[in-house]
């Protein structure tokens, strides 16, 4: 089945500092990659859609300028939290849909990667 | 801001028990409606996308049915065994009026099952 890794899965910053996030397809090609994030009792909100080879779509209240998401091939698309503060800490995860298959639009998801801003 | 709900939010059963929990979502604008387990430490996984009112599917031990005209969908899980604890999401995909893809999930319901 589609695989999506997606690194690092745990990451524990100090505040000011920008953190930089991986979403790979290993074996399908992923034109549009999912970004979510989850608090904790929250359901898994969308932050942001990430087109390769063109500008991300950003959900209303997501800040395109402190999560820049870059998607330069069709494997892999990078979230990265600049300047990350208290309040940036979460649980991110990221997902794909199979462009050939389509998949019925299901999405495959990465493992997470819990982010600790201190 | 679409509504989805789940209930219950957690749930423990001992092994053997069927179980069955529930997803309510928007009635109107129907695509489909998605069932995610999640397991800790570990990616969601698809287990359906339910496209027809009155659609039942299945996998092994575990059945889900769907209703779109009330706007709900129940996950069956018969004789829970331990490897089912997860976390059950649902999500229910909607197009922006930009034409965007974007799924909603719910909160989820944790189901554990006890040995």
């Amino acid at each position: 089945g589609a695989v999506v890794s997606q690194h690092p899965s745990r990451v524990i910053c100090k505040s000011g500092t920008s953190v930089k996030i991986e979403c790979r397809s290993l074996d399908f090609q992923a034109t549009t990659m999912f970004w979510y994030r989850q608090f904790p009792k929250q359901s898994l909100m969308l932050m942001a859609t990430s087109n390769e080879g063109s500008k991300a779509t950003y959900e209303q209240g997501v800040e395109k300028d402190k999560f820049l998401i870059n998607h330069a091939s069709l494997t892999l698309s990078t979230l990265t939290v600049t300047s990350a503060h208290p309040e940036d800490s979460s649980f991110y995860i990221c997902s794909a849909r199979d462009d050939i298959t389509g998949g019925g639009e299901k999405l495959f998801f990465g493992s997470g990667t819990q982010l600790s801003v201190l | 801001i679409l509504n989805v709900e789940q209930s219950p939010q957690s749930l423990h059963v001992q092994e053997g028990d069927s179980t069955n929990f529930t997803c309510s979502f928007p009635s109107s604008n129907f695509y489909a409606l998605h069932w995610y387990r999640w397991e800790t430490a570990k990616s969601p996984e698809a287990l359906f996308v339910m496209t027809l009112n009155g659609d039942e599917k299945k996998k092994g031990r575990i059945s889900a049915t769907l209703n779109t005209k009330e706007g709900y969908s129940y996950l069956y899980i018969k004789g829970s065994q331990p490897e089912d604890s997860a976390t059950y999401l649902c999500a229910f995909p909607a197009y922006s009026g930009a034409g965007s893809y974007q799924l909603t999930f719910g909160k989820g319901t944790k189901l554990s099952v006890i040995p």
